[in-house]
C-alpha cells in the first residue's frame, strides 16, 4: 500500500516556468524525502526533510512540510529541459525500517 | 554511476522458471533495500537487509526470498515465475546504523533489473 499520495499525477509547464508538486501521507513520520526518477532509471535522492523542519532549500528545489496537514510540497523553479522525470515523495515513519513511496508526479518541461 | 551496481540489467524468461538478481551496495552502506516497481501497483516495498540480517518485510510473495552476504551483497531470488512478476526491480543501499528513529539519509537506488515474464 502507498503511504503518500502525489498531487497531480502529471504536470506538463513551459520551459523556466516553476513546478509545484503535492505530497501527502498518512501516519506520523521521521521524514519525508523526494526522489527524481528519469524514465526507466533508477531512483534519485533529491531532498530530505525532517518532522521537525518546514522547509529547506537545495539548489532550484524548495521543499515544505506541514506535519499537521500531513502534506509537503516540492517546488522546481525555473524549470530545464533535463527536469523532465517522475517526482517521488517517500515517507520515513518511526519504525518502519523503509520507505514508502507515492505513485509519483510526471513532470514534463517543454522547450 | 550511483555506486549500487545491479545486475543483470534485463531478464527474460518463461513462467514457471527462478531466477536471482543481485545488488552490490555502495562501498560502506550495510542496509540493502529491495523495491518493485511496475505500472499498476508503483514502488513496492519487499526487504531489507542490514549487516545481513533481515530487518523489515514488506509486500514479498512467499515465492521471492532474499540474502544478504558476508561481503554485504544481496541476492533476490524469485520462482514459479508468473507473468504478472514483470517489473522493474530496484536494490538501494543506505549508510545509516539500523535505529528505530529511521533515516538520516537518502537511499542510493541502482539501475534495477527489467524482469520480463514470457
Amino acid at each position: 500500500s502507498q503511504q503518500g499520495e502525489e498531487d497531480p499525477q502529471a504536470l506538463s509547464i513551459q520551459e523556466g516556468e516553476n513546478a509545484t508538486m503535492n505530497c501527502s501521507y498518512k501516519t506520523s513520520i521521521n521524514n519525508l524525502q523526494w526522489y527524481r526518477q528519469n524514465s526507466g532509471r533508477g531512483l534519485v535522492h533529491l531532498i530530505l526533510i525532517r518532522s521537525n523542519e518546514r522547509e529547506k532549500h537545495s539548489g532550484r528545489l524548495r521543499v515544505t512540510l506541514d506535519t499537521s496537514k500531513k502534506s509537503s510540497s516540492l517546488l522546481i523553479t525555473a524549470s530545464r529541459a533535463a527536469d523532465t522525470a517522475s517526482y517521488f515523495c517517500a515517507t520515513d515513519a518511526w519504525g518502519a525500517q523503509k520507505l514508502v513511496f507515492g505513485q509519483g508526479t510526471r513532470l514534463t518541461i517543454n522547450p | 554511476d550511483s555506486g549500487v551496481t545491479q545486475t543483470p540489467k534485463h531478464l527474460i524468461t518463461a513462467t514457471g522458471q527462478r531466477v536471482t538478481l543481485r545488488c552490490s551496495p555502495r562501498s560502506g552502506d550495510l542496509s540493502v533495500y529491495w523495491y518493485q516497481q511496475s505500472l499498476d501497483q508503483g514502488l513496492q516495498f519487499l526487504i531489507q537487509y542490514y549487516n545481513g540480517e533481515e530487518r523489515a518485510k514488506g509486500n514479498i510473495l512467499e515465492r521471492f526470498s532474499a540474502q544478504q552476504f558476508p561481503d554485504l551483497h544481496s541476492e533476490l531470488n524469485l520462482s514459479s515465475l508468473e507473468l504478472g512478476d514483470s517489473a522493474l526491480y530496484f536494490c538501494a543501499s543506505s549508510v545509516d546504523s539500523n535505529l528505530p528513529g529511521g533515516t538520516n539519509y537518502g537511499y542510493t537506488f541502482g539501475s534495477g533489473t527489467r524482469l520480463t515474464v514470457v
